[in-house]
């Protein structure tokens, strides 16, 4: 059974770089055919895409969040981090990590879905 | 405001049937992206609860349906019960932005 678990600070300052850890059991990062993503959820609204790597290390990002946004994979550790730059209270938010992958028995389809998803974990921009 | 569209809000008696629906563009849902479904519980993740359109993953109740036509796709609700209150999200893939998600829709079972 594939499970993720995000990990962080918790409380960031402004304008300072947040990084969250993604750590994956029941299954290896490198082990191919699936993305790892990140997701995030402002208090009390909808979810938005933050980007994804692939087990390859190719990486994809929301064109909003790209220019700050950095996912990179740690194979050795089988986890998956995401660095966001230059904080603000905008990004106050929980932060979910998830397996995305497009194909399941055999067949495949046009785009990833996430499945299974982390816990989350809140990250509070305050000074 | 997201790129796919969902009502705010529906609401059903238990045993009844509902609908959500999730209103997206020629560059996503019509431009053949296939459309995802989450339920997420209060205080939960969100969970896989439709996956290419109208695929059910393995434990997710034959209750649940999903259909895709055009630039909008639909997740069905039957036989409603208390614990199907939630926040439904649906997901596709659009040509410019890459991933995105509806903004949710919350459900009561009245």
């Amino acid at each position: 059974q594939v499970q993720l678990q995000e990990s962080g600070p918790g409380l960031v300052k402004p304008s300072q770089t947040v990084s969250l850890t993604c750590s994956v059991s029941g299954t290896s990062i490198s082990s191919g055919g699936f993305y790892w993503g990140w997701i995030r959820q402002h208090p009390g609204k909808g979810l938005e895409y933050i980007g994804n790597i692939y087990y390859t290390g190719t990486t994809y990002y929301s064109s909003s969040l790209k220019s700050r946004v950095t996912i990179s994979l740690d194979t050795s550790r089988n986890h998956f981090s995401l660095k966001l730059t230059s904080v603000s209270a905008a990004d106050t938010a929980v932060y979910f990590c998830a397996r995305a992958g497009q194909c399941t028995n055999g067949e495949c389809f046009e785009n990833n879905w996430f499945d299974p998803w982390g816990q989350g974990t809140l990250v509070t921009v305050s000074s | 405001q997201s790129v796919l569209t969902q009502p705010p809000s529906v609401s059903g008696a238990p045993g009844q049937r509902v609908t959500i629906s999730c209103t997206g563009s020629s560059s996503n849902i019509g431009a053949d992206s296939d459309v995802h479904w989450y339920q997420q519980l209060p205080g939960a993740a969100p969970k896989l609860l439709i996956f290419g359109n109208n695929n059910r993953p393995s434990g997710v109740p034959d209750r649940f349906s999903g259909s895709k036509s055009g630039t909008s796709a639909s997740l069905a609700i039957a036989g409603l019960q208390a614990d199907d209150e939630a926040v439904y999200y649906c997901q596709s893939y659009d040509t410019s932005l890459s991933e995105i998600f509806g903004g949710g829709t919350r459900l009561t079972v009245l």
